[in-house]
């Protein structure tokens, strides 16, 4: 199985903050990478794919970068509706595996 | 815009089957894979599937033995099955959809407890 590493695995920030995420896989995968945001009880949202491609109705704030092994999601400017933990998604092979997720806390 | 609607028992005994089945409304099933992820409590997300209304499938090797997904596409919908629950598989579990990449649309989620 491919391993998703993703660090830091939490983290304090300000509104106003540039904040930035990484996430390393344990092999090659291309740009086979997707963000997924998720807040306390609700059900994940997707807010990249293809490693950098914004998903619709996601704010020009987020954007996604990387290819191989590495990848980042930055948000510009964080937004007190961004206080939420972030996971990365492999899905270059099988079985698709998820990073263990970045908490983002005021 | 797509949307999905999930259902199925909450509240299960260790060794029962699990049974989940996602309604896929806005759209047809037929054209995408149809995935099942769960997320454990305080946990984080584990890919559980998928299958397309062909029938071919993809599961994860951890649950292979246990797990089935299938497309029924008269009803529009989409199924889980997992045979044989122990208390590691608590958890909520998701539907989504794969277009393009995993999974622009989501189920609202169902919480599983399976009590030893």
């Amino acid at each position: 199985d491919i391993q998703m590493t993703q660090s830091p695995s939490a983290m304090s920030a300000s509104v106003g903050d540039r904040v930035t995420i990484t996430c390393r896989a344990s092999q090659g995968i291309s740009t086979y990478l997707a963000w997924f945001q998720q807040k306390p009880g609700k059900v994940p949202k997707r807010l990249i794919y293809g490693s950098s491609t914004l998903h619709s109705e996601v704010p020009s704030r987020f954007s996604g970068f990387g290819s191989g092994t590495e990848f980042t999601l930055t948000i510009s400017s964080l937004q007190p509706e961004d206080f939420a933990t972030y996971y990365c998604l492999q899905h270059f092979d099988y079985p698709w595996t998820f990073g263990q997720g970045t908490k983002v806390e005021i | 815009q797509v949307q999905l609607q999930q259902w199925g028992a909450g509240l299960l005994k260790s060794s029962e089957t699990l049974s989940l089945t996602c309604a896929v409304y806005g759209g047809s099933v037929s054209g995408y894979y149809w995935s099942w992820i769960r997320q454990s409590p305080g946990m984080g997300l584990e890919w559980i599937g998928e299958s397309n209304d062909s029938g071919s499938t993809n599961y994860s090797p951890s649950l292979k033995s246990r797990v089935s997904i299938s497309v029924d596409r008269s009803k529009n919908e989409f199924s889980l099955k997992l045979n044989s629950v122990t208390a590691a598989d608590t958890a909520v579990y998701y539907c989504a959809r794969v277009w393009y990449a995993p999974f622009d649309s989501w189920g609202q989620g169902n919480l599983v407890i399976v009590a030893s």
